[in-house]
């Protein structure tokens, strides 16, 4: 099992502003998977990354692999009140499980 | 289609007792997960299920804890004599294909209040 760190653990901007959250190990991941969860809800799949240096763009949310695969941010770019939720990071080996990230709160005031 | 469905959606028990909680799965997914998550924390893995192999349960943290997949389908996990420590969500996730956990879809989760 893979121990990831995510960071800052709450982040609390106004909306327009950009954020970054960080997810880290000193392992190597074959894969990353960024999910952003709701209250009362279950965690949504936003992005897999597999490749080192690979980025990815979702609408306004940019996610880069490190090039050692040991890293991975998620940039949002003009935040909306609409991001609001706790973005989880989860690393996948050459096994099946998936290792979760304690995860980072997001919230946007309008 | 539908999604990864849970019952109940909240459970509030007393010490003690027992507790069944279900998932069904998106159909044609093989893989299904049950994760645990207690409040400001990541997920938990607890058992992993991928067609008729034996499952993984290296992550049940007791043997009050156990799960069963029906048919390949259809999951439960039983929490037997209920501790305060198990409050937690309950959450199921399934997946088409079990090669590197990709694409897991969750469901809503099973909030577990132990009283």
């Amino acid at each position: 099992t893979q121990l990831l760190e995510q960071s800052p653990q709450f982040l609390s901007i106004q909306e327009g502003e950009n954020l970054t959250v960080y997810c880290n190990s000193s392992s190597v991941f074959s894969s990353l998977q960024w999910y952003r969860q709701e209250p009362g809800e279950g965690p949504v799949l936003l992005v897999t990354v597999v490749t080192g240096g690979e980025v990815k763009k979702l609408k306004r949310l940019t996610f880069q692999f490190g090039d050692a695969r040991k890293d991975s941010s998620l940039h949002i770019t003009a935040a909306q009140p609409g991001d609001t939720g706790l973005y989880l990071c989860a690393a996948g080996s050459n096994d099946y499980k998936l290792s979760f990230g304690a995860g980072t709160t997001v919230t946007v005031r309008a | 289609g539908a999604g990864v469905s849970q019952s109940p959606s909240n459970k509030v028990t007393e010490k003690g007792k027992d507790v069944e909680l279900r998932c069904d799965p998106i159909s044609g997914h093989t893989a299904l997960y049950w994760y645990r998550q207690s409040l400001g924390q990541g997920l938990e893995f607890l058992i992993y299920f991928q067609g008729n192999s034996a499952p993984d349960k290296s992550g049940l943290p007791s043997d009050r804890f156990s799960a069963e997949r029906t048919g390949g389908s259809v999951s439960t996990l039983t929490i037997q004599r209920t501790q305060q420590e198990d409050s937690a969500v309950y959450l199921c996730a399934s997946s088409i294909t079990s090669v590197g956990a990709y694409e897991q879809y969750f469901g809503p989760g099973t909030r577990l209040t132990v009283t």
